[in-house]
């Protein structure tokens, strides 16, 4: 049975650079139809989704955090990783990596849905 | 801001049927996908596309859209459908994925 694994520092000081990395254990990351992401939840809100990437290096954005965020991938490693820059206590939040599923539909329509999800880490922004 | 909103809190008296709606434009081009998420948990996934609930998803959850509006419905509530639900899509212009704001279900 696949298993993500968040990895990375707990706590970062303001302005400086969140590093995360992600580890696909029980299966490959290079899997078609599948696309790796990071979705974070402030402590007491909802969801947020940040970014995801297919194996191939093709990434996906959110427009309220791209100027911040890169998402990379590392077949060799099956991992991937996010990096989020200039972070402010606004970042703190339990970071999630995850697996979307892409279902392709007919008439050229698809959509997406997350089956794995990572337990989370936790990560604080304070000096 | 999300795109996708939804009411923040219904209850539901047991055994009883609830609705959980979405809103947003995106949705009458892309089909929502549900999620569960219980206190200290990782979401789950009980929904996707036009109504498939994945395995191990009891069948009194089912999805549905009409419009602008997705809906989750629980037909015969449980204690253990108290949680979390938010719905999850792609964005109006289909360049990302985006949350809804969440909803709190109370089973009485």
């Amino acid at each position: 049975q696949l298993q993500l694994q968040e990895s990375g520092p707990r706590l970062v000081k303001p302005s400086e650079t969140l590093s995360l990395t992600c580890t696909v254990f029980g299966g490959s990351i290079s899997s078609t139809s599948y696309y790796w992401g990071w979705i974070r939840q402030p402590p007491g809100k909802g969801l947020e989704w940040l970014a995801n990437i297919y194996y191939t290096g093709s990434t996906y954005y959110s427009p309220s955090l791209k100027s911040r965020v890169t998402i990379s991938v590392d077949t060799s490693k099956n991992q991937f990783s996010l990096k989020l820059n200039s972070v402010t206590a606004a970042d703190t939040a339990l970071y999630y990596c995850a697996r979307h599923r892409r279902v392709v539909l007919p008439a050229a329509d698809d959509y997406y849905y997350i089956d794995v999800w990572g337990k989370g880490t936790t990560v604080t922004v304070s000096s | 801001s999300s795109e996708l909103t939804q009411d923040p809190a219904v209850s539901v008296a047991l055994g009883q049927t609830v609705r959980i709606t979405c809103r947003g434009d995106s949705l009458r081009s892309h089909y929502a996908t549900w999620y569960q998420q219980k206190p200290g948990q990782a979401p789950v996934l009980v929904v996707h596309g036009r109504n498939t609930r994945p395995s191990g998803i009891p069948d009194r959850f089912s999805g549905s859209t009409s419009g602008n509006t997705a809906s989750l419905t629980i037909t015969g509530s449980q204690a253990e459908d108290e949680a979390d639900y938010y719905c999850n899509s792609r964005d109006s212009s289909g360049n990302y994925l985006v949350f809804g704001t969440g909803t709190k279900v109370t089973v009485l």
